[in-house]
């Protein structure tokens, strides 16, 4: 069984600063690990992904989240936030071989404090 | 245009009836999901089907049809809508694990609401 816990439904951060969104996640195999972002009445669309390698990854828009397997987290973060960067944001898991599904979390709403 | 669409973008039906929503992907992926989307819940899988004719029960299935029978389509069916499956619902595709990460790419969503 997988499962995937955003600590935090919304989050706020003035602009210009760091942005940190928690995601820790439970799975049975090596996991892949994602963070998708949901614009106002838009599908989701993926920010960063972890499949193998390197822990730290980086995504587009600045955004980037390091794959910690002793924590069990994949944190996302952005050192200096944008009024463009506010969203919802999704945490995701899928367990690696084959098809698995993937478990989304509940969101985090990010809001931007000019 | 390349992608995935979702057709229609809204929809207001009255309970009782038949609501049919459609998904078309032009990348050939193998899988199609449907998903709804609630405050509070998150994303929660309705169906999914791993190739044409092939399809299977997700986490919420009770009231809903789905069917495959061309790889670029997954149409998802109310047989009888019910006020309960007012939502968002969006469409999704991947390669699988085995030709990527399990990644999974979204339509823009149809909002359906059921009076």
């Amino acid at each position: 069984a997988q499962s995937v816990t955003q600590l935090g439904s919304h989050v706020s951060v003035s602009e210009g600063a760091l942005v940190l969104l928690r995601c820790n996640y439970s799975s049975s195999v090596p996991p892949y690990l994602f963070w998708y972002v949901q614009y106002p009445n838009q599908g989701l669309q993926l920010l960063l992904k972890y499949t193998t390698g390197a822990t730290l990854v980086k995504g587009i828009n600045g955004f980037e989240a390091e794959f910690k397997k002793s924590e069990t987290s994949f944190h996302l973060t952005k050192p200096s936030a944008h009024m463009s960067d506010a969203a919802e944001y999704f945490c995701a898991v899928s367990s690696s071989g084959g098809y698995q599904k993937v478990t989304f979390g509940t969101g985090t709403k990010l809001q931007v404090i000019p | 245009d390349a992608g995935i669409t979702q057709s229609p973008r809204y929809k207001i039906t009255e309970t009782g009836r038949q609501v049919t929503l459609m998904c078309h992907q032009t990348w050939s992926h193998s899988y199609m999901f449907w998903y709804r989307q609630d405050l509070g819940h998150g994303l929660r899988l309705i169906y999914y089907s791993a190739a044409a004719d092939i399809t299977d029960k997700g986490e919420v299935p009770d009231g809903y049809v789905v069917s495959r029978s061309k790889t670029e389509n997954f149409p998802l069916t109310l047989e009888s809508a019910t006020r309960s499956q007012t939502s968002v619902y969006f469409c999704a595709s991947s390669e699988g694990a085995t030709h990527g990460s399990n990644e999974q790419f979204f339509g823009p969503g149809t909002r359906l609401t059921v009076l």
